[in-house]
């Protein structure tokens, strides 16, 4: 069974920081793995996708690397705002399902 | 937002009773999904839909039915709550861009069984 471990469970950084979300999986083999966004009490939100045979996306101040071989992935927010603050989920995709981590919660202080 | 909604949004319900929740799609996707989003477990899927009377189980599907009559809806059954099923629940819906096929959620419903 696919497991997906994502660190730190917390972080908290001061504006402008640039900074990096961790996610782990222990099956390289997957379809593709995306990155979400998720404020308390909301949905989740899709931030970035990057399929299996890509290396790495980009969407403004965000990109998120995909090394399938080490199951690693990262998500790297540049020049962090109060409003990235929030929780960042990690998910693989298999045949039929998306299986998550538990997520970062992110803190930009002012 | 991938036109999804969930109804209700908050619901507390009595254990033993039968409670359905309801997603709804206006985009047409074929595959559409139920997970539950618990403290310490993420998101787990419980039941999916790869089209109108086709489904299949969820890592955590015990407790559980689905229905799909029509391509807009994806109906969530609790036969007879209980309280371990206190949880949100999160429909989503898999876009059609192959080989992609990247995942949109809607906005949740929060179950309270007491």
């Amino acid at each position: 069974k696919q497991e997906v471990t994502q660190i730190p469970a917390a972080l908290s950084v001061p504006e402008g920081e640039n900074l990096v979300l961790n996610c782990s999986f222990t099956d390289s083999a997957i379809y593709n793995l995306q990155w979400f966004r998720q404020d308390p009490g909301k949905g989740l939100t899709s931030l970035l996708l990057i399929q299996s045979s890509q290396r790495e996306q980009t969407s403004g101040r965000l990109n998120a690397s995909l090394d399938k071989s080490s199951g690693r992935s990262t998500l790297y927010i540049a020049a962090s705002q109060p409003g990235d603050s929030a929780t960042y989920l990690c998910a693989v995709s298999g045949a039929n399902n998306l299986f998550f981590g538990t997520g970062t919660r992110l803190t930009v202080i002012p | 937002d991938a036109g999804i909604t969930q109804s209700p949004r908050h619901k507390v319900t009595e254990t033993g009773t039968p409670v359905t929740l309801r997603c709804h799609q206006t985009e047409n996707h074929r595959y559409m999904y139920w997970y539950r989003q618990d403290p310490g477990h993420g998101l787990r899927l419980i039941h999916y839909s790869y089209g109108v009377k086709d489904t299949d189980k969820g890592e955590v599907s015990d407790g559980y039915s689905v229905s799909r009559s029509k391509t807009e809806d994806f109906l969530l059954t609790l036969e007879s709550a209980t309280s371990s099923q206190t949880s949100v629940y999160f429909c989503a819906i898999r876009g059609t861009g192959a080989p992609s096929y990247e995942q949109y959620f809607g906005p949740g419903t929060r179950l309270t069984v007491t």
